[in-house]
């Protein structure tokens, strides 16, 4: 579905655990987001990546760190979760392509990860 | 820094009436704007560019430059509209969203 996968779909983990959560995808794309969906802040932006080990800072980095060690592969760890990680994450793959082009610059989203850090 | 701020939380109509969703935008840049829309257990997905210019689903968004906005609007709403509505925006590689607005659309 749309070529982008997010493992696991739910976690549940311990205060203090490390945790990495996939996104993969068949689609090629260059770009890749992160982000995290919370009541009353919408998206917001954790890390991004523009490349194989080309990886930069959103909103919302501290405590996360992102790894992109092949075009296809986007991962996200909390090195030690804490319950403000609490939260569904959401990767997403763009398109690239000059403005002007029908398509391009869109998000595609995975299905979100739900992961409740107790 | 770039950010996307959409003031309304919330955003109850009856159906049959005029919708308009706000959305302001700061970017020092050219900015690209887009709105995103969350069905209930559906994936996020594109609802309009503003470079495309077109309407979908009867919606409808104009980029204002002098205003830095980009609201969406329906002129009549349908309960199938019920969803939650991102504005989002790219500058550069980076593409930052607001907090959301839920339109719920009563009959």
């Amino acid at each position: 579905d749309a070529g982008i996968t997010q493992s696991p779909r739910h976690k549940v983990t311990e205060t203090g655990t490390p945790v990495t959560l996939r996104c993969h995808q068949t689609e090629n794309h260059r770009y890749m987001y992160w982000y995290r969906q919370d009541p009353g802040h919408g998206l917001r932006l954790i890390h991004y990546s523009y490349g194989v080990k080309d990886t930069d800072k959103g909103e919302v980095s501290d405590g996360y760190s992102v790894s992109r060690s092949k075009t296809e592969d986007f991962l996200l760890t909390l090195e030690s979760a804490t319950s403000s990680q609490t939260s569904v994450y959401f990767c997403a793959i763009r398109s690239g392509g000059a403005t002007q082009v029908a398509g391009a610059n869109v998000l595609t989203f995975g299905a979100g990860s739900r992961l409740t850090v107790l | 820094a770039q950010r996307v701020t959409q003031p309304e939380k919330l955003l109850s109509v009856f159906k049959g009436a005029p919708v308009e969703l706000k959305c302001n935008y700061s970017y020092s840049g050219s900015p690209e704007l887009f709105w995103y829309v969350q069905y209930s257990r559906q994936r996020l997905q594109l609802l309009l560019r503003h470079i495309s210019r077109e309407s979908i689903k009867g919606f409808t968004a104009d980029l204002n430059k002098g205003e830095t906005s980009f609201h969406l609007k329906k002129p009549f709403a349908q309960e199938e509209d019920s969803a939650m509505y991102y504005c989002a925006l790219r500058g550069g590689n980076k593409l930052v969203f607001g907090a959301g607005t839920i339109l719920r659309v009563k009959s």
